[in-house]
Formats: structure tokens, C-alpha cells, sequence
């Protein structure tokens, strides 16, 4: 049973416009979410993150978006950039739980073309 | 570049045999995590070390185990090796054993035969 979901697993975009992905969660417990990206032959890298207080959360060309009731979040990504081609992964995590395990999405992989 | 750093990069082994992987923290971080990610599917929580002691894990078998040690390093050990074990292992640190961010290293990719 998978409590994180990635449903699309690539997303082609244009150099400058933006990229939009999603992430779906069933875990009511889930009280912080990360957002990875990952290059081949390297290790995920934190992008951004967003508590469950909050319903949007912004670092410069990076927004994810947080819709509690749908328990549904996106990670907006304005302009898009050839660099950013990479998986993401959506990541969950219950802070409460005493340690903090991240239950991940299947990724999506991102092609931002010149 | 994430100061976490885990070797080797690369392993072959056979069926049933035994593998020890390594994983050095980011400097300052007491907490260790290990994933195992198969081809094609994110990253899957096995355990966690905080402070030296397990403190989490998740739905592997007792053939998967762990140790950390003073300086924070830690190993994962995984026993009577099944072709399904095939897969990148990843370690993360964090500070603190809730709360914070994890911090992965590049991984190990296991090849059983």
C-alpha cells in the first residue's frame, strides 16, 4: 500500500516555462513533506520542504503548495531550467513518531528542453 | 555536495553470501538513516540510528542490521544475500533522531547473482 504517490512518472517541459508536479498522500499522520531531486550517480538532494501548518512555502525559483483537506501537494518550479532536469521525489514524514523515517513517492522524472 | 559519503560505490556479490556497507555522517549529525531503493521505485525506509541504539525500522527482515558507532559512521550488514536484495543503497544523516532533514551520500549499488 502505497501512502505516497507520484502518478505521473515524467513531465517534459519548456526551458522557461513552468514545471508542475504533483504528489498524493493517504497517511493522515504525515505531518511534514520534502521535496528531493536526484541526478543519476548521485544521492537525492533536499530541494525544499513544507510543515503541515502551512499552506505554500517559497525559496526562490521553488514553491510547493499544500492542500491538507485533498492531502495533495505540488512542487512549482518557475522559470524551468535545463539544469533542472532530474527525478524528483516526493517525501512524507510523521514528526511525531519519535524518528523521522521519509516515506518516499516512486519520483518523477523532469526533461526541461532548451 | 551533501558531506555524507558511503563506499564502496559499487558491489558484486553471489547468492547467500554476506556484505557489509559503510556510511560516513555529515560532520555534527548524530542520526543515521538506510534506504534501500530498487530500480524504478523511491527510497525505502530499513532503519535508523540515533545516538548508537536502532530507533526505527522498517519492514526488512533481521538478516538486515546495523551498527553506529562513537564517531557516528555506521555500517549496514546484510546476511544470506537474496537476488532481490539487488539494489542502491542509500544512507542520510540528520541532527536530531525526529524533526530535521536527511541528508543522503550517493549510495552503494548492490548486484546479487
Amino acid at each position: 500500500d502505497q501512502q505516497v504517490k507520484q502518478n505521473s512518472p515524467s513531465l517534459s517541459v519548456q526551458e522557461g516555462r513552468i514545471s508542475i508536479l504533483n504528489c498524493d498522500y493517504t497517511n493522515s499522520m504525515f505531518d511534514y513533506f520534502l521535496w528531493y531531486k536526484k541526478y543519476p550517480a548521485e544521492g537525492p538532494t533536499f530541494l525544499i520542504s513544507i510543515s503541515s501548518i502551512k499552506d505554500k512555502n517559497e525559496d526562490g525559483r521553488f514553491t510547493v503548495f499544500l492542500n491538507k483537506s485533498a492531502k495533495h501537494l505540488s512542487l512549482h518550479i518557475v522559470p524551468s531550467q535545463p539544469g533542472d532536469s532530474a527525478v524528483y521525489f516526493c517525501a512524507a514524514s510523521d514528526r511525531n513518531s519519535g524518528y523521522s523515517t521519509l516515506t518516499f513517492g516512486k519520483g518523477t522524472m523532469l526533461l526541461v528542453s532548451p | 555536495e551533501t558531506g555524507v559519503t558511503q563506499s564502496p560505490t559499487h558491489l558484486i556479490k553471489t547468492r547467500g553470501q554476506q556484505v557489509t556497507l559503510r556510511c560516513s555522517s555529515q560532520s555534527g549529525h548524530n542520526t543515521v538513516s538506510w534506504y534501500q531503493q530498487a530500480l524504478g521505485q523511491g527510497p525505502q525506509f530499513i532503519f535508523q540510528y540515533y545516538r548508537e541504539e536502532e530507533n526505527g525500522r522498517g519492514n526488512f527482515p533481521p538478516r538486515f542490521s546495523g551498527l553506529q558507532f562513537p564517531n557516528y559512521s555506521s555500517e549496514l550488514n546484510v546476511n544470506a544475500l537474496e537476488l532481490d536484495d539487488s539494489a542502491l543503497y542509500l544512507c542520510a544523516s540528520s541532527w536530531g533522531s525526529a524533526k530535521n532533514i536527511q541528508y543522503f551520500g550517493a549510495g552503494t549499488r548492490l548486484s546479487v547473482l
